[in-house]
């Protein structure tokens, strides 16, 4: 592993449906961030995390809900998906917080019926 | 409310131009301002940041920040068609806030 993974790389998913979109870092980076990419709207942070054992809201963090029990690990639940939810998602990581520039996974698009 | 805003462009520039990207942004205390290159279907690569105002340079990209007009530029020299991707602009309020703009589209045209 090289950076930031993250899986599934596409889903699609009927509504109402509990799904969990995986991330996962090599580069021992405190500091993990999930952020969701609409056509029009840019970037927006669902959750964070500033070290493993601790998590935090976002700017969009309703009907989403993360954990941090590693350094490596920061996967975001969906528990009962909505149509609204249908996004490009991206996992981040940084070791300076965010005044180091954030690193990116190669994204999950996840299409919600 | 916190608001980065640019120019969705498209933006298009021959070979060899300069392409400028501008972005401004709403709040005072914002403390990192960050450039990310983003093409079609695959995530942001963060390619500038700047904490100060005045330029800082890179290669053939020149950020400038102007924190009293609330502004931040993206200059690119000797432009390719190898630049042609989406411009995200991005700033830092606190340690956990990043907010981003929606991105120019930029086109080189060979």
């Amino acid at each position: 592993i090289a950076g930031i993974t993250q899986a599934p790389t596409s889903q699609i998913l009927a509504a109402g449906r509990r799904m969990t979109l995986r991330c996962t870092q090599d580069m021992r980076h405190n500091a993990m961030y999930w952020y969701r990419q609409d056509l029009g709207l840019g970037l927006r942070l669902i959750h964070y995390s500033n070290t493993a054992g601790t998590t935090g809201k976002g700017e969009v963090p309703d009907g989403y809900s993360v954990s941090r029990a590693n350094t490596d690990d920061f996967p975001l639940t969906l528990a009962s998906a909505v149509p609204s939810q249908t996004s490009v998602y991206f996992c981040a990581s940084s070791d300076l917080g965010l005044a180091g520039g954030l690193y990116f996974g190669p994204g999950t698009r996840l299409t919600v019926l | 409310q916190k608001e980065v805003e640019q120019n969705s462009g498209p933006l298009s520039v021959p070979e060899g131009a300069i392409a400028s990207l501008n972005c401004t942004y709403s709040d005072r205390v914002s403390q990192s301002f960050f450039w990310y290159r983003q093409y079609s279907g695959k995530s942001p690569e963060l390619i500038m940041s700047i904490y100060s105002n005045g330029d800082k340079e890179d290669g053939r990209f020149t950020a400038q920040l102007n924190k009293a007009s609330q502004y931040v530029s993206l200059l690119i020299r000797d432009s390719q068609p190898s630049d042609s991707a989406t411009y995200l602009c991005a700033v830092s309020y606190n340690n956990n806030d990043m907010r981003f703009g929606a991105g120019t589209r930029l086109t080189v045209k060979p």
